[in-house]
């Protein structure tokens, strides 16, 4: 059974600092997604990552995949309020996109 | 676009009864996608459907039918509703399953069985 687990579970940081956000799975895929929810909204697609090696950028946030570990990583660089919100990385468990397993989120608050 | 949208928003069933979480997209995508996500959890994926006519079970079907008779509807059925199904439902769809492509999810239904 595939499992996605995410570290830290909960971070609370403050404004100006960075931070990474680790996103471990058990099981050979060569694609991983990151989404943003926030509180009693929807999810938001951040990131696709296709590849050993991907590197994705927006704005503060840098994601990065390492199928060989079996790693993604999330990098948050000088952290704003705006930042706050629930990150899940997901798994997709098939050539085709018929089967997603999801992490169970990191919930991030940034603190002025 | 509108994009992803379901009905209803919040929905209150009392145990044994019966609903249709509705779910329409425009953007012309083949695949479609039903998860449900409890409290403080992440989304599990329930069905899931690769175009009309075409579905199949993902991680947690008990308790749920789908089908798919077009392109832009892919309606979720709850039978005999039980408390453990209380949860926020989310459909989402992408134009193919793989690469490049994300899924776009819709605002989501919140579902109390008491």
């Amino acid at each position: 059974e595939l499992k996605v687990e995410q570290n830290p579970l909960f971070l609370s940081m403050q404004e100006g600092k960075n931070y990474t956000i680790y996103c471990n799975y058990s099981t050979t895929s060569d694609r991983l997604y990151w989404y943003r929810q926030d509180p009693g909204k929807s999810l938001e697609s951040l990131f696709v990552l296709l590849s050993n090696g991907a590197v994705k950028q927006e704005g503060r946030l840098m994601a990065s995949l390492d199928t060989k570990a079996r790693l993604s990583t999330l990098h948050i660089t000088a952290a704003v309020h705006d930042l706050s919100a629930t990150y899940f990385c997901a798994v997709d468990l098939t050539p085709y996109g018929q089967n997603f397993v999801f992490g169970p989120g990191t919930r991030l608050s940034v603190l002025p | 676009n509108a994009g992803v949208t379901q009905t209803p928003k919040f929905r209150i069933l009392k145990i044994g009864q019966s609903m249709t979480l509705q779910c329409t997209q425009d953007m012309n995508h083949n695949y479609m996608y039903w998860y449900r996500q409890d409290p403080g959890m992440g989304l599990k994926l329930i069905y899931y459907s690769v175009g009309a006519g075409i579905t199949d079970k993902g991680e947690v079907p008990n308790g749920y039918n789908v089908s798919r008779s077009t392109t832009e509807d892919f309606p979720l059925r709850l039978e005999l509703a039980a408390p453990s199904q209380t949860s926020v439902y989310f459909c989402a769809s992408s134009y193919s399953g793989g690469g490049t492509d994300t899924q776009y999810f819709g605002p989501g239904t919140r579902l109390t069985v008491l």
